[in-house]
């Protein structure tokens, strides 16, 4: 029973490139999260994503970053025009939906911006 | 709004001694709380949440919590840490019945020592 699944492990950009980060849910999972962790700082949620459905993206920053989860495929987090302060660490987590119910997180896709 | 606190930002500890690692959050609505560990180069899993009833909270690998809304806290206790408990761990909270996003504290380093 696989888990949270994230590709690539590591990427790295130029700045002014675009970063695309991919997200596989756990089996039965139709609710998504993205958060962002960086250095010596806890994780900040981005945005949150049900299938085809932006449930919640209060923690987007409002240029360059946009997210989907489309019927079919992994969630997609893409970065436009990256710059130095976008490396950090992007986790994503999924989830059944119900109330109280654990999020289980992926490896984390380490972004690099040179 | 909420917020979590975590005090400390590195605990060392010897093997086989007891454990507190704080955890203080600021809510103006009850919130569900979580602890997360993560180890280095790898995603958060979950160790314990809480809920609601009992305030004493069992998780993995012998931790526990215990909730206390007077002290608005939920500090994570283990009796007898070993090595491999070196790691990073996160006292998240979420809201009921609307905001499913976790918002994390900054994270506590426990460092074990032989």
């Amino acid at each position: 029973n696989a888990g949270v699944m994230q590709n690539p492990r590591h990427l790295v950009r130029r700045r002014g490139q675009e970063a695309r980060l991919r997200c596989s849910p756990m089996k039965g999972h139709s609710h998504v999260y993205w958060y962002r962790q960086l250095p010596e700082e806890g994780l900040k949620f981005m945005v949150y994503l049900q299938k085809e459905n932006i449930i919640d993206e209060s923690g987007m920053p409002k240029e360059r970053f946009s997210a989907e989860f489309p019927k079919e495929g992994p969630s997609i987090l893409r970065i436009q025009q990256v710059v130095r302060g976008d490396s950090a660490a992007y986790f994503c987590a999924s989830s059944r939906g119900q109330e109280g119910d654990e999020q289980f997180f992926g490896p984390g896709t380490r972004l690099t911006v040179l | 709004a909420q917020s979590v606190t975590q005090l400390d930002s590195q605990v060392p500890v010897f093997e086989e001694a007891p454990v507190e690692l704080r955890c203080n959050y600021s809510s103006s609505v009850s919130v569900y709380l979580f602890w997360y560990v993560q180890y280095p180069n790898q995603g958060l899993q979950l160790l314990l949440k809480y809920l609601s009833g009992s305030t004493l909270v069992k998780g993995i690998n012998g931790f526990e919590a215990e909730f206390n809304k007077s002290q608005t806290s939920f500090h994570l206790r283990k009796p007898s840490v070993h090595i491999s408990d070196t790691a990073e761990y996160f006292c998240a909270v979420s809201r009921p019945r609307g905001r499913r996003a976790l918002t994390f504290g900054s994270g506590t380093r426990l460092q074990v020592q032989p």
